[in-house]
């Protein structure tokens, strides 16, 4: 069965480093999501690419996060610099939108756990 | 932001009985969905219901929506210990973006 893959499962690093995340939606989905959990919360939505275009991100931080799809397959989330509040699960979730009848279901990954020291 | 709210926050049953939690929400819908997460993982798909929708039945999963109330209900029944996990709400407009109520976590004791 195909998966969303992210890496790293794990991440720590200190305050004012740059991290980054990557992810591979399932083959074919055009629709790809950064979401951020805060332990205890629900996912909270950072950005949204449909193919490699920005369709939403309105809730990133942009003056240290950013993202990008290039080439409208894989994806890279970047902080740069990391701070204490930033320790959260990072999610990437994709879904098939083409077609006569989209569909709005998420497949996610397992997320990577990023710890800011 | 959280677009919902959850009921209870937190639920222990024991395995065989039935799991009941509930969603609120405040702006029109297009469709509402429940996702799984067990400790530390990812999100699992349980089941949608659209906006013209009152009941869907999944397995041993029964949604409810009530689009005058904004409210929602997933129904487990003859609950599992494997089915302890966070559950979670999430609501769509009209594009395809999801967001999520803030979870209700159960515990299927044996």
């Amino acid at each position: 069965e195909a998966e969303v893959a992210q890496s790293p499962r794990y991440k720590i690093t200190e305050k004012s480093q740059a991290v980054a995340f990557w992810c591979d939606p399932i083959s074919g989905h055009a629709t790809l999501y950064w979401y951020r959990q805060i332990l205890g919360q629900g996912p909270e939505l950072l950005v949204q690419f449909q193919d490699e275009s920005v369709v939403d991100d309105s809730q990133l931080p942009k003056d240290r996060f950013s993202a990008e799809r290039l080439k409208g397959v894989d994806s890279t989330l970047k902080i740069q610099p990391a701070e204490l509040g930033d320790s959260a699960m990072y999610l990437c979730a994709s879904s098939s939108s083409t077609g006569p009848v989209p569909s709005y279901e998420q497949y996610f990954g397992p997320g990577t756990r990023l710890t800011v020291t | 932001s959280q677009q919902g709210e959850e009921d209870p926050q937190a639920l222990s049953i024991q395995e065989g009985e039935n799991a009941t939690m509930n969603c609120s929400y405040k702006t029109s819908i297009n469709n509402l969905q429940w996702y799984r997460q067990n400790s530390g993982r990812g999100l699992v798909h349980l089941i949608l219901i659209r906006s013209n929708e009152r009941e869907k039945h999944s397995g041993r999963l029964r949604v409810t929506l009530d689009t005058s109330k904004k409210s929602s209900s997933l129904l487990i029944t003859a609950s599992r210990a494997a089915d302890t996990a966070s559950y979670f709400c999430a609501t769509s407009g009209t594009a395809s973006k999801l967001t999520f109520g803030t979870g209700t976590r159960l515990q299927v004791t044996l």
